[in-house]
């Protein structure tokens, strides 16, 4: 059974810092991973993906996550934090084909000017 | 192209009535789920459809929910005699046929609020 952990339910950074979101799956077969926002009332969107090739994957905003096998995890980063990125972060895993998602309980991201 | 449509966004009802949730997937995709998010909590699978036909069940609670996904017309999730602890964000999401992998796309939720 495939599994997500999101360490830290709620991170605060300052304006301009770095983000470091942590995100560490479980999976019996290579997966398929992604990081969603949600802002207040809203649906999700999705950041980024990764599936197969590269392991560096570039999504939307200026974010970032590096896919570690080794470590079985799939860390959210981004430079320098705005304070239009403060929402609700969740990363997920698909495992299977055409298979349900299964997220891991979000990080919530608050960014002090 | 239009996104995921849900409708309505927000319904309230009193306990014992039933809610009705209603996806519209986006245009030429035949896969849509059902995910459900608690208060202070993240999305749990509930049922994924594809036209006509129910793939997997298994995260639907066993008595009073449904799901359907006719030939023609949205799909919709029902829940009959509701009860406060059905109080959440129901989202849907749709992706393309085919036998390989693709993302799901999110519709903006239905919060149901059970007085």
């Amino acid at each position: 059974a495939q599994s997500v952990t999101q360490l830290g339910s709620h991170v605060s950074v300052s304006e301009g810092a770095l983000v470091l979101l942590r995100c560490n799956y479980s999976s019996s077969v290579p997966p398929y991973l992604f990081w969603y926002v949600q802002y207040p009332n809203q649906g999700l969107q999705l950041l980024l993906k990764y599936t197969t090739g590269a392991t560096l994957v570039k999504g939307i905003n200026g974010f970032e996550a590096e896919f570690k096998k080794s470590e079985t995890s799939f860390h959210l980063t981004k430079p320098s934090a705005h304070m239009s990125d403060a929402a609700e972060y969740f990363c997920a895993v698909e495992e299977t084909s055409g298979s349900r998602l299964t997220f891991g309980e979000g990080t919530q991201l608050t960014v002090n000017p | 192209n239009a996104g995921v449509m849900q409708n309505p966004r927000h319904l309230v009802r009193r306990r014992g009535q039933e809610a009705r949730l209603r996806c519209s997937p986006m245009k030429g995709h035949s896969h849509v789920y059902w995910y459900r998010q608690l208060p202070e909590e993240g999305l749990k699978f509930m049922v994924y459809l594809q036209k006509e036909n129910i793939i997997d069940e298994s995260g639907m609670p066993k008595e009073r929910f449904s799901a359907e996904f006719p030939k023609e017309g949205p799909s919709i999730l029902r829940i009959q005699q509701v009860v406060r602890g059905d109080s959440a964000a129901y989202f849907c999401a749709s992706s393309p046929p085919g036998q390989g992998r693709s993302e799901q796309f999110f519709g903006p939720g239905t919060r149901l609020t059970v007085l």
